[in-house]
């Protein structure tokens, strides 16, 4: 069936780790998406791509780094840097003009 | 840049009953979609109902049903027939239907949500 596949659902991190959310689609399409969602916070934009091999800084890019080299592909890490990483991911994808935006199940990342 | 704002942080419904979410929203552009996506406890978002800003008519999908005011910036999703089921975060959001206006290359935006209850 076609979707898009976060993994992991579940991930504990200690302070000054780099982990990495995966994302991949089988649906072809071209746009891809990350967003965090916080309580009463909605969700935020934290980068987003195109088309492989280009990706945008979104509203909350800061300690975050993303990559694109497949089309299928829009890992997420989570860098040290990001000063408050305990939330919950979306990855979504679409295409590239209108309509709507489809999504994983979510990675829910706690820092200890 | 284009905001969207749900004034009702929560909202209670009984089993049965109709409930009515709002949402207004800010934008220059003429051409958009905007949606309503659904949020249950198990955080997957499902997309509830869409509509295309160029379309006058009112998009319906069973139960749920909009009522798009282009004018007026205001996009509000009604449930019918009210299950216990419905019982959710709902969000509202809007996107450009054109990619690179604005910068926003075709992002979702979306508001601050609306969580619904169903009382039996």
């Amino acid at each position: 069936d076609g979707g898009i596949t976060q993994s992991p659902k579940y991930l504990f991190r200690k302070e000054g780790q780099n982990v990495t959310l995966s994302c991949e689609q089988n649906l072809n399409h071209d746009a891809m998406y990350w967003y965090r969602q916080d309580p009463g916070q909605g969700l935020r934009l934290i980068y987003y791509s195109q088309i492989v091999n280009d990706f945008q800084k979104g509203d909350i890019a800061e300690g975050y780094s993303v990559s694109r080299e497949k089309k299928e592909s829009f890992p997420l890490t989570v860098t040290s840097a990001q000063k408050n990483p305990t939330a919950f991911y979306l990855c979504a994808s679409g295409t590239g003009v209108g309509g709507e935006l489809f999504f994983g199940e979510g990675s829910r990342l706690t820092v200890l | 840049a284009q905001t969207v704002t749900q004034s009702q942080p929560e909202m209670s419904v009984q089993e049965a009953e109709t409930v009515t979410l709002s949402c207004t929203y800010d934008t220059s552009e003429s051409d958009y979609y905007l949606f309503w996506y659904k949020q249950p406890p198990s955080r997957q978002m499902i997309l509830v109902i869409r509509q295309e800003a160029y379309k006058q008519q009112n998009a319906t999908e069973n139960r749920f049903s909009v009522n798009f005011q282009k004018a007026a910036k205001s996009f509000s999703l009604k449930i019918s027939d009210s299950q216990l089921g419905d019982a959710a975060m709902y969000f509202c959001a809007y996107r450009s239907s054109f990619p690179n206006y604005g910068g926003s290359q075709g992002n979702l935006i979306f508001g601050k949500g609306t969580k619904l209850s169903v009382k039996p």
